[in-house]
């Protein structure tokens, strides 16, 4: 079965840029999507189609997918922005979810 | 706006059954996919099931063997989840979430979640 593989952690200090990677077979033959979750809350689509952003999701956010590599990028880093990133993508009629990233600005 | 409500949840025995609702509101729910997605206590998401707008397509994680059933109503405006042969590794969160009018695309609303917890 297909997997993709995210870091258990990054951290970050304010303003700065992050970083959050996610690895899978040839993963830019797929499209990765992106979602964040805060402790006690529904996650929340901050990347689609490997680097579009919803409405109301802040510039700061942004997406590439290249190889087998997709990676959520974060500029200028906010204490808000700390929470678990979750990568997915579709292969074979199956949702395939990374197993999380967690974000901590520090 | 877009809501989606989920409920059903509660204190399940082992080898019993369980059927979870999810009621959309705010969009025509005869137009897009949904899904239910799972986040067991601690852990990650982890995708369930998907049933396509028109009810012609539905797919499972293969993890879950045939014991969980995707069904929705229009009429209603209301997506389930029958779940038999629950096993203690069923106790998560469980999410609803709007797809597109294609099935294999972004979950772009989710619900609040509603846990379930299999337990003698």
């Amino acid at each position: 079965s297909y997997e993709l593989t995210q870091p258990p952690s990054v951290s970050v200090s304010p303003g700065q840029t992050a970083s959050i990677s996610c690895s899978g077979d040839k993963l830019e033959d797929k499209y990765a999507y992106w979602y964040q979750q805060k402790p006690g809350q529904s996650p929340v689509l901050v990347i689609y189609l490997d680097t579009k952003r919803p409405s109301g999701i802040p510039e700061r956010f942004s997406g590439s997918n290249s190889g087998n590599t997709a990676t959520l990028t974060i500029s200028g880093t906010q204490a808000m922005d700390e929470a678990d990133y979750y990568c997915q993508a579709w292969d074979s009629n199956t949702a395939v979810f990374g197993g999380g990233t967690k974000l901590t600005v520090l | 706006q877009v809501q989606l409500v989920e409920s059903g949840g509660g204190v399940v025995q082992p080898g019993r059954s369980l059927r979870l609702s999810c009621a959309a509101s705010g969009f025509t729910f005869s137009t897009h996919s949904m899904h239910w997605v799972r986040q067991a206590p601690g852990k990650g998401l982890e995708w369930v099931a998907v049933i396509s707008f028109d009810e012609n397509n539905k797919y499972y994680a293969d993890s879950l063997k045939g014991r969980f059933t995707i069904s929705r109503d229009i009429s209603k405006n209301t997506l389930y989840l029958q779940m038999d042969s629950l096993r203690a590794e069923d106790t998560a969160v469980y999410y609803c979430g709007r797809g597109g009018r294609s099935w294999n695309t972004e979950f772009d609303y989710w619900g609040q979640g509603t846990l379930v917890t299999v337990s003698s």
